[in-house]
């Protein structure tokens, strides 16, 4: 069946470092894959989307890069601050009319 | 701003009522909307895709007659949970793509979220 993976524990780093999380994905083709942050009682809010094709997307602060041979989507904030701690999901889709399956997300919490 | 609204934000009702949750996309239509169940330390789970002037479609193991779902405009889509259990407390989220839902480049606009708690 199909599976995301996502890093389930919390990821803690310091204020000004760049955090790296890790969706892994197995059974699944996705024509794309799209990384959303969700904070506490609030539903997700977008942030990058990159299809199939490509290896790498940058807006601002945030790079995503996405395997399709390892099967694996690295999202990166650099120099990260407070207000970066949320929860981040990534979710994956088949393209056209199928529908997106989310992963669980990885908690970030940054440390002034 | 929000692309998406959704209320309410809170409801604490008991066992037995049933309760409606209306999800607006505020300036664009939204032919589909999806409804979404996130349990606490759990991924967002499709419930349902509700489609403008016809049926919802509903994913395998949700009860349609259970969770009844409307979509009578092209801003507005509800979705009610009959006869609530203490089991069906969640938080519950709709979202909505901006484009032609065929649009593979198309992302998800989310709603705030409906947190249910069934006494």
């Amino acid at each position: 069946s199909q599976k995301i993976e996502q890093n389930s524990e919390a990821l803690n780093i310091q204020e000004g470092k760049t955090a790296t999380l890790t969706c892994n994905y197995t059974n699944y083709s996705p024509a794309y894959l799209q990384w959303y942050r969700q904070d506490p009682g609030r539903g997700p809010v977008f942030l990058l989307l990159i299809r199939e094709n490509e290896k790498e997307k940058r807006k601002e602060r945030l790079k995503v890069t996405f395997d399709t041979t390892l099967k694996q989507s690295l999202f990166h904030i650099t120099a990260s601050q407070p207000a970066d701690s949320a929860t981040y999901l990534c979710a994956l889709h088949s393209g056209g009319y199928q529908k997106v399956t989310f992963g669980i997300g990885t908690k970030l919490q940054v440390i002034p | 701003g929000a692309v998406v609204s959704q209320h309410p934000s809170w409801v604490i009702c008991k066992s037995g009522t049933s309760v409606k949750i209306e999800c607006r996309s505020l300036d664009f239509q939204a032919t589909t909307m999806f409804w979404y169940r996130q349990f606490p330390k759990q991924s967002l789970m499709l419930m349902a895709t509700s489609n403008e002037g016809s049926k919802a479609t509903y994913e395998q193991g949700v009860e349609k007659d259970k969770f009844l779902i409307n979509h009578a405009s092209l801003t507005l889509s509800t979705l009610t949970v009959t006869s609530a259990h203490p089991e069906d407390s969640s938080f519950y989220i709709c979202s909505a793509p901006r484009g032609y839902i065929g649009d593979s480049n198309q992302p998800q606009h989310f709603g705030d979220g409906t947190r249910l708690s069934i006494l």
